[in-house]
């Protein structure tokens, strides 16, 4: 089974602030990542799919990078609307989520 | 415009099977490349993938819960069923179905239901 470690758990930042969110793959995963938002109540929402690919209708302000075992997820500009816990996805093999990193604004 | 609906018993006492539906528009499960997944996820915890079926009828399951598990679709390609045999507390869960493309752009888990939540309780 391919293991997925996020980090952090919990970030606080400002408006503005530029935000970064890890995830390491326990192998190879080449570029099967994917990005989520999951606000309070919701379904989650893909942001970032194979690793930088922008989905549609998403502020380009979210980006995704990396690829083999090391992926960030980097928000340019925190925008109090961006407030939510984010959660990365591999695809590789079968599916495996991280644990999410829940954001909120300092 | 897709969208995805996930329906269930809301309550539902151990050893119990769960039985849900992800009913769905804007896409037909009949259309190749076309798969409809079932992902869990415990309040304030992470998600869990569970199964899938695709457009050719061809089943996947999550290894770990594969034997509780039973994923199927209706003849009209509009819903998606799954049960899980024998119920515990730890089945307690809002359960999402998302859809997913596999050919052209393959895009994993681009539309998601609203979900519906399960409580596993005597």
């Amino acid at each position: 089974d391919i293991q997925m470690t996020q980090s952090p758990s919990f970030l606080s930042a400002s408006v503005g602030d530029r935000v970064t969110i890890n995830c390491k793959a326990s192998q190879n995963i080449n570029r099967y990542l994917n990005w989520y938002q999951q606000k309070l109540g919701e379904a989650p929402k893909l942001l970032i799919y194979n690793a930088n690919s922008l989905q549609t209708g998403i502020p380009s302000r979210f980006s995704g990078s990396g690829s083999g075992t090391d992926f960030t997820l980097t928000i340019s500009s925190l925008q109090p609307e961006d407030v939510a816990t984010y959660f990365c996805l591999q695809h590789n093999s079968w599916y495996t989520f991280g644990a999410g990193t829940k954001l909120e604004l300092k | 415009q897709v969208t995805l609906k996930e329906s269930g018993p809301g309550m539902l006492q151990p050893s119990k099977t769960l039985s849900l539906t992800c009913s769905f528009s804007g896409f037909s499960l009949s259309t190749s490349g076309m798969v409809v997944s079932w992902i869990r996820q415990p309040s304030g915890k992470s998600l869990e993938w569970l199964a899938a079926i695709d457009w050719d009828g061809d089943k996947y399951y999550n290894p770990s819960l594969k034997s509780r598990l039973t994923v199927s679709k209706d003849t009209s390609n509009t819903q998606v069923f799954l049960k899980i045999t024998s119920v515990d507390i730890a089945d307690t869960a809002t359960y999402y179905c998302a859809r997913s493309t596999t050919e052209g752009i393959v895009e994993v888990f681009d539309y998601w239901g609203q979900g519906v939540m399960v409580t596993v309780s005597s």
